[in-house]
């Protein structure tokens, strides 16, 4: 079964550090997501993506993150300069059509942030 | 404004018991979404359901059913005779949007299915 695979599934970094997460989608959807999940809480929308360009945000969303799809297979979430807040599991997603056939955003296993 | 509550924030039930999550909404639109997701211990997001505002038919998928309610906003999930497969933390969500661009989630239930 097709699946959404995220790697590093766990990464340490020290404040002010930059970090990129890497997913890779499930290879026919069109629509890409990212969503954080603090330890314990709810899961938080970031972003949404379709056709090379960001189609809506949240307010979490602010300048120092930013993402892209470098290469077609690829979606990465960049962190410019990291803060003890955004130790966080980082969900990203994927839907066919902007979700309308089924409704269903696949998501991936996470990537572990922790920032010390 | 949009509002996903899970008062529950812990629930602990005896294998074969049947269980019910409760869900409760707020939304200004007349067009939206409701969704339930499972995470199990291995921490990712599993797909369970998705219910569009205009369909209140409830739905069952075998030891799993969910009842829509618009009168009074919820969007409950029953999980009959229970296993220890089931214990997870389970969030319910909300989507203003068809593409689900945006899930607003609850703060999510613990479920502890005890063998």
């Amino acid at each position: 079964e097709p699946e959404v695979t995220q790697t590093p599934s766990h990464q340490v970094t020290q404040m002010g550090q930059e970090v990129i997460l890497r997913c890779v989608p499930i290879s026919n959807h069109l629509y890409f997501y990212w969503y954080r999940q603090i330890l314990g809480q709810k899961v938080e929308f970031l972003v949404s993506f379709y056709n090379n360009e960001i189609s809506e945000k949240s307010e979490i969303f602010d300048d120092q993150f930013s993402v892209e799809r470098p290469d077609g297979s690829n979606f990465t979430l960049k962190i410019r300069s990291t803060k003890l807040e955004d130790s966080a599991m980082y969900f990203c997603a994927s839907s066919e059509l902007g979700g309308r056939s089924t409704g269903e955003l696949f998501f991936g296993e996470g990537s572990r942030l922790t920032v010390l | 404004a949009q509002k996903v509550t899970q008062a529950q924030t812990e629930i602990s039930v005896v294998e074969k018991e049947d269980v019910t999550l409760d869900c409760v909404y707020e939304t200004r639109d007349t067009t939206y979404y409701l969704f339930w997701y499972k995470q199990p211990p291995s921490g990712e997001l599993v797909f369970l359901i998705r219910r569009n505002s205009f369909d209140e038919q409830n739905e069952i998928s075998g030891r799993y059913s969910w009842n829509f309610q618009k009168s009074t906003s919820s969007f409950n999930f029953t999980i009959t005779a229970s296993q220890v497969v089931d214990s997870a933390v389970y969030f319910c969500a909300l989507s203003e949007t068809a593409g689900a661009n945006n899930l607003f989630f609850g703060t999510g239930t613990r479920l502890t299915v005890i063998p």
